[in-house]
């Protein structure tokens, strides 16, 4: 059974600082992983997604990585600000073929907060 | 940008009673889900839907669960008989290919 484990569970950093987060995965046979950002009492947006053929995506001041073989992935915000302040969430979909792909394995998120 | 539509954003019910969670995917996708986030858990997968079938579920998803699409535009979970640990945020999701979806934002149920 996959499991999703991300670390650190909360970090709090001061405006301008380039930030790490981390998730691990215990099954490398995934189809993709998502990085989604949730804030208080609302949905989760998606961020960025990596397909298992990937090494990394950018968006902006996001950059996630993906190791499969080591079941890691990173997702590294530069020059952080108040408004990235929210709950990251790493998520994988399993690659056991057909309609399996659609079944997200969530990590528990790092709960960010940016000071001014 | 289309988004994903749920409604209500918050119910409060009696244990139970049944509760219908409406959703309203993106309209050219052709993949539904259902997900809960009990507070302070994990985001858990319920049920995926495609081609007016249930794909997958998970062990949550008993037979006091069902989903449906009644309509072509809206996706429904139904709880019919809730117990006060069906307590959660419960999103709904929607994509064009398996595993990249937009989610809702959410519906808190609340069961007293």
């Amino acid at each position: 059974k996959q499991e999703v484990t991300q670390i650190p569970a909360a970090l709090s950093v001061p405006e301008g600082e380039n930030l790490v987060l981390n998730c691990s995965f215990t099954d490398s046979a995934i189809y993709n992983l998502q990085w989604f950002r949730q804030d208080p009492g609302k949905g989760l947006t998606s961020l960025l997604l990596i397909q298992s053929s990937q090494r990394e995506q950018t968006s902006g001041r996001l950059n996630a990585s993906l190791d499969k073989s080591s079941g890691r992935s990173t997702l590294y915000i530069a020059a952080s600000q108040p408004g990235d302040s929210a709950t990251y969430l790493c998520a994988v979909a399993p690659n056991a073929g057909g309609t399996s792909y659609g079944k997200l394995t969530f990590g528990q998120g790092t709960i960010l907060t940016v000071h001014p | 940008e289309p988004e994903v539509t749920q409604t209500p954003s918050h119910q409060v019910t009696q244990m139970g009673q049944e509760v219908i969670l409406r959703c309203v995917p993106i309209s050219n996708h052709l993949y539904f889900y259902w997900y809960r986030q009990i507070l302070g858990q994990k985001v858990e997968f319920l049920v995926s839907f495609y081609n007016n079938e249930i794909s997958e579920k998970s062990e949550i998803f008993d037979d006091q669960f069902s989903v449906e699409r009644p309509d072509g535009s809206n996706f429904t979970l139904k709880i019919r008989s809730t117990k006060l640990e069906d307590s959660a945020m419960y999103f709904c999701a929607s994509s064009r290919q398996w595993g990249q979806g937009a989610f809702g934002s959410g519906t808190r149920l609340t069961v007293v």
